[in-house]
């Protein structure tokens, strides 16, 4: 069965430095999103991405964050000057039209 | 503000019982409700989703979807040690695609 693949599966970097996550979605998916879910809270939507644009954001999607298809099989979420707060697990997710998410194993992003 | 309310339990059933999972939704224009499972440090797997009034069923599980008490629920029949998560439910509405998640309920099904 097709897979949303995420790497690195954990990254540690020292605050304030810039980080990359990368997801390959599942091919014939046409719409992607990064949610995020803090240590014992709720899955929270960050971003969504479709037709090579943004489609849909949420508060917690500000200026420190930016979203990339650099090429025709992968998305990305770059996070800038990263924070303490921004420790979380970051999943991929991807869908058909209309059609539920599926998402990928999530980065564990440990902020130093 | 939509929310999205479970029980955070844990719940703790038997093996071989029903796990009754319990979710209400604060947004009376919500359309398509989800359920997943989630493992503990896992990513939320999709178990079943449900669009209208009544329930649907898929081998042990069935969705249950009241609008009218603004009410969704998840039945797992014959509970396995191995159905012991987090159970997330999620909604859509006002025409958006993005799912709204609950804190999620934590199943224990105990030999």
């Amino acid at each position: 069965e097709p897979e949303v693949t995420q790497t690195p599966s954990h990254q540690v970097t020292q605050m304030g430095q810039e980080v990359i996550l990368r997801c390959v979605p599942i091919s014939n998916h046409l719409y992607f999103y990064w949610y995020r879910q803090i240590l014992g809270q709720k899955v929270e939507f960050l971003v969504s991405f479709y037709n090579n644009e943004i489609s849909e954001k949420s508060e917690i999607f500000d200026d420190q964050f930016s979203v990339e298809r650099p090429d025709g099989s992968n998305f990305t979420l770059k996070i800038r000057s990263t924070k303490l707060e921004d420790s979380a697990m970051y999943f991929c997710a991807s869908s058909e039209v209309n059609q539920p998410q599926h998402f990928g194993d999530g980065t564990r992003l440990s902020i130093l | 503000q939509k929310e999205v309310e479970q029980n955070s339990g844990p719940l703790s059933v038997p093996e071989g019982a029903i796990a009754s999972l319990n979710c209400t939704y604060s947004d009376r224009g919500s359309q398509s409700f989800f359920w997943y499972r989630q493992y503990s440090g896992k990513s939320p797997e999709l178990i079943m989703f449900i669009y209208s009034n009544g329930d649907k069923e898929d081998g042990r599980f069935t969705a249950q979807l009241n609008k009218a008490s603004q009410y969704v629920s998840l039945l797992i029949r014959d509970s396995q040690p191995s159905d012991s998560a987090t159970y997330l439910c999620a909604a859509t509405s006002g025409g958006s695609y993005i799912p709204t998640f609950g804190r999620g309920t934590s199943l224990i099904v105990h030999p």
